[in-house]
């Protein structure tokens, strides 16, 4: 059960649109629908963002937006605002009840 | 509404086991698909899943970490316990509690610190 990938940085300006990857394998993010997103600011704990792949809890802008194709999600921000600068962290169902997590993409808002 | 917190010891010495109490309030450990997990994060690392305990008492842990972990519950006092034995300071870490349901860790406790040092 190996960490799923995420890139280490995105960058973009306040108004446009990024997308965070998550690329997992066959046994995980491939096999369940079971993906979700978390948002982290500094010293505070995780904020679930999206789950179910593409579903959003109450409260989460509709300016974030998850889908799936494949072994890989993504997490797509839009109208990018300087508060969503933040750690972004996938996480999968892998199976026999187990759970794995990317490995965190740091979101920079030029 | 749904809150949790941790509780244990800041500093631990290697090789000493860690044991972290999950309390809980909003919600009950015996609903059906209700689980409470501990997930860790080593100073600027990754978020790394450990353990989780599901509403009808069904453990599970990560494989590369499993020999040293136990999780249970105590449904009358709204508390989940965590284990780890044989700590390390490559252990240290802020270690979180989770509300589960479905496919999510929709709820988060505010973390706790563990440093483990001699």
């Amino acid at each position: 059960q190996s960490a799923l990938t995420q890139p280490r940085s995105v960058s973009g300006s306040p108004g446009q649109s990024v997308t965070i990857s998550c690329t997992g394998t066959s046994s995980d993010v491939g096999g369940y629908n079971y993906v979700s997103w978390y948002q982290q600011h500094p010293g505070k704990a995780p904020k679930l963002m999206i789950y179910d792949v593409s579903k959003r809890p109450s409260g989460v802008p509709d300016r974030f937006s998850g889908s799936k194709s494949g072994n890989t999600a993504s997490l797509t921000i839009s109208g990018l605002q300087a508060e969503d600068e933040a750690d972004y962290y996938c996480c999968s169902y892998a199976g026999s009840y187990d759970w794995v997590f990317g490995g965190g993409t740091k979101l920079t808002v030029l | 509404q749904i809150t949790l917190k941790e509780s244990g010891p800041t500093l631990v010495k290697p090789t000493q086991t860690l044991t972290l109490t999950c309390t809980f309030s909003g919600f009950s450990l015996s609903t059906s698909g209700v689980g409470v997990g501990w997930i860790r994060q080593p100073p600027g690392k990754a978020l790394e899943w450990l353990a989780l305990i599901y509403w009808n008492d069904d453990k599970r842990y990560s494989p590369s970490l499993k020999s040293r972990l136990t999780i249970t519950k105590d449904t009358s006092k709204n508390q989940v316990v965590l284990t780890m034995t044989n700590m390390d300071p490559v252990d240290t870490a802020t270690y979180y509690c989770a509300h589960s349901v479905g496919g999510s860790f929709d709820y988060w406790g505010q973390g706790t610190l563990v440093t483990v040092s001699s």
